[in-house]
């Protein structure tokens, strides 16, 4: 399978633990963005990288979630001291380098914080 | 697996007919477009895309058109196929971003055989 990984493909989590997840991009897409998706909603943007620089947050970020993408290939996103509310469906996509590519999305990321 | 579309509103087709689904999108800016559908458990699957400089696309059994006057986008499927039977999203791309997609509210299509 050559599409966007994620793993783990469900969570759960008591409040207030840390969580980690982690996201395969395709192969030579230098474009990852991590999106939050809740029931009955669409995905909501939350930060993007280039490569292995983070170029935009979204305010939806807030100080307990940080992303990173060390060596430009994988990424993590880790939620620490996690809330009820950040239960949701965290997704993952990729997109080549270029003018308005499509984004690829992984399978997600299933977080219940219980 | 979860439902992604509760409390989404539903579109409801018989086998075979067409149909069709609308979006309006927010920003006048916005200079490229996708349709994504999307079934319970599953991420977003890349359905087509148009871009601001064109009004019609077409793929394989799939339509969009894009009215940039009154900024509403449609998806047009036809034959519909149970295996079609998922919830779809628009997505808008505004110029000069870094491709991050903002996305639309969804709508449940429901195919009865």
């Amino acid at each position: 399978d050559t599409g966007v990984s994620q793993d783990p493909r469900h969570k759960i989590t008591k409040r207030g633990q840390n969580v980690t997840f982690r996201c395969d991009p395709i192969s030579e897409h230098n474009r990852l963005y991590w999106y939050r998706q809740t029931l009955g909603q669409g995905p909501e943007f939350l930060t993007y990288f280039q490569n292995e620089a983070q170029l935009e947050k979204s305010r939806l970020l807030s100080d307990r979630f940080s992303a990173e993408r060390p060596k430009g290939s994988f990424s993590t996103l880790e939620i620490q001291r996690t809330e009820q509310g950040d239960s949701a469906m965290y997704l993952c996509a990729s997109s080549p380098g270029g003018v308005a590519t499509e984004a690829f999305f992984g399978q997600g990321t299933r977080l219940t914080v219980v | 697996g979860e439902n992604v579309g509760l409390h989404l509103p539903t579109l409801s087709v018989q086998e075979g007919d067409n149909s069709i689904i609308n979006c309006a999108y927010s920003n006048s800016a916005s200079d490229y477009f996708i349709w994504y559908k999307q079934e319970s458990g599953k991420g977003p699957q890349f359905i087509i895309d148009i871009r601001s400089n064109m009004d019609k696309r077409q793929g394989q059994r799939v339509t969009v058109l894009l009215n940039k006057t009154v900024k509403h986008l449609s998806l047009q499927i036809a034959a519909t196929q149970p295996g079609d039977s998922a919830v779809y999203f628009c997505a808008e791309k505004v110029a000069g971003g870094y491709n991050k997609l903002i996305f639309g509210a969804g709508t449940r299509l429901a195919v009865h055989p």
